[in-house]
């Protein structure tokens, strides 16, 4: 597509629950970005998927959090058993390999009540 | 460990000029880069250094020194739509494409 796209744009869900939060990136772009940012707060990495390569998970907060992208395009970011403190916008990126600068997506708003 | 500082906020006149910094303090570095990110709205690529020196484009401007650890993002002719917060990350690695950011400068521009 022309941007990146994410679903859905708001998620309210309640303590305890599953979310799956969806990124559909930039067609011909290899790398995929998930990153999370809480009100006032800097963008804080999660994990980041290039081509083939195994994905860097160093950023993943817990192993309640775990994330998959499928056929090199559509990843999928998957919150187990959610806390309140997973409560944050959760914005996706893509890249061209080796290019400069990420094009992010709207992101999901996720409220945990 | 990985740092990178901005101040959290700054006010500016319209029309004036604004300079930002961001130091940084990380383990990998190939390259700098600002964004910006309107409220509620995803940020948006402004501008990238990898070699010290000033790279110019249009009214905003970005300078960076490797040797210090530190970069500037430069803001003319101050519009009220440059309300906005202004976000420094670093391209940690060779052709390895994760950048981490800083918290991010949030500039109120007033008439």
């Amino acid at each position: 597509g022309a941007g990146v796209s994410q679903s859905p744009s708001n998620k309210v869900t309640e303590k305890g629950k599953d979310v799956e939060l969806r990124c559909d990136p930039i067609s011909g772009h290899t790398a995929l970005y998930w990153y999370r940012q809480s009100l006032g707060q800097g963008l804080e990495f999660l994990i980041y998927f290039q081509g083939n390569s195994a994905p860097d998970k160093s950023g993943l907060p817990s192993d309640r959090f775990s994330a998959e992208r499928t056929g090199g395009s559509v990843s999928t970011l998957t919150i187990q058993r959610t806390q309140q403190e997973d409560s944050a916008v959760y914005l996706c990126a893509s890249s061209l390999r080796n290019r400069e600068g990420y094009t992010f997506g709207s992101g999901t708003r996720l409220t945990v009540v | 460990g990985q740092n990178i500082d901005q101040p959290t906020e700054m006010t500016a006149t319209e029309g004036a000029i604004v300079q930002i910094n961001c130091t940084y303090q990380t383990s990998g570095f190939n390259g700098l880069f600002w964004y910006q990110q309107h409220a509620g709205e995803a940020p948006t690529f402004l501008s990238y250094n990898v070699l010290d020196g000033l790279e110019e484009k249009g009214r905003f401007s970005s300078f960076l020194s490797r040797s210090k650890g530190y970069s500037y993002l430069l803001l003319k002719e101050l519009q009220m739509k440059d309300s906005a917060s202004y976000l420094c990350a670093v391209r940690v690695g060779g052709g390895y494409n994760k950048l981490i950011f800083g918290a991010g400068t949030r500039l109120a521009v007033h008439p």
